[in-house]
């Protein structure tokens, strides 16, 4: 079964605007940690936000936003006031603590976000 | 440096040619990890170091792929005999230390190789 599952391949959003893309996770653990990459053209993956299994806040960055919802196993990141910069691929992952591989992440498929002016 | 370099950032390699991928980690860095992106995917778990051992390498697609970090700093990522279908992305990433789930990895710019 697929760990990280994001449903969006491709999403629009106008300049300005608030969007959100969807992330859904699969763990039996009690520990773990979610995170979502930026990766431009460039290639480079570009750290945005993290949210700890045991954080009862969500966590904000700027204009970043993680909605996390535990029961439902979702970690959907919110972008408020797009900007044309925000244009890219966005990848949510999750690292579990019992996992041997020193915690690697586990990605999802991505979500492409293009900005329109 | 600042970031995790990797060199070089394009390769182009000849089928059957041997590649060699450097990363040099963020300084101090214990845990060090290799991805492989195909493109307009996921990047995909290769290898894991924690300082020079190699704890993990169940992601390597055959034993064509090496990977070494002989004085818990830089690592290479050995191909040898490319063929085509190892035309991705290589990604290094390192890690402040292992066992905690908030721990921050920090990823290169990755070394994009073609092989043709």
């Amino acid at each position: 079964a697929q760990k990280i599952t994001q449903t969006q391949p491709g999403m629009f959003v106008q300049e300005k605007e608030a969007v959100t893309l969807d992330c859904t996770y699969d763990t039996s653990d009690q520990s773990y940690g979610l995170f979502w990459y930026k990766q431009p053209s460039s290639g480079e993956m570009i750290f945005l936000i993290y949210q700890g299994s045991y954080d009862e806040q969500n966590a904000t960055e700027g204009r970043y936003s993680l909605n996390f919802q535990k029961a439902r196993k979702s970690a959907n990141l919110v972008i408020s006031a797009s900007q044309l910069g925000d244009s890219a691929m966005y990848f949510c992952a999750m690292r579990e603590a019992s996992n041997n591989a020193g915690n690697m992440l586990t990605f999802g498929g991505g979500t492409r976000l293009m900005v329109k002016p | 440096g600042a970031g995790v370099s990797q060199s070089p950032r394009y390769k182009v390699a000849k089928r059957g040619q041997d590649v060699a991928l450097r990363c040099d980690p963020i300084s101090g860095h214990v845990s060090l990890f290799w991805y492989q992106q195909a493109l307009g995917q996921g990047p995909e778990f290769l290898t894991y170091f924690q300082n020079e051992a190699q704890l993990d390498k169940s992601g390597l697609p055959s034993d064509r792929f090496f990977a070494e970090r002989p004085e818990g700093s830089v690592s290479t990522l050995k191909i040898q005999r490319t063929q085509q279908e190892d035309s991705a992305v290589y990604l290094c990433a390192s890690s402040l230390v292992q066992g905690i789930a908030g721990n921050t990895i920090y990823f290169g710019e990755g070394s994009w190789l073609t092989v043709v």
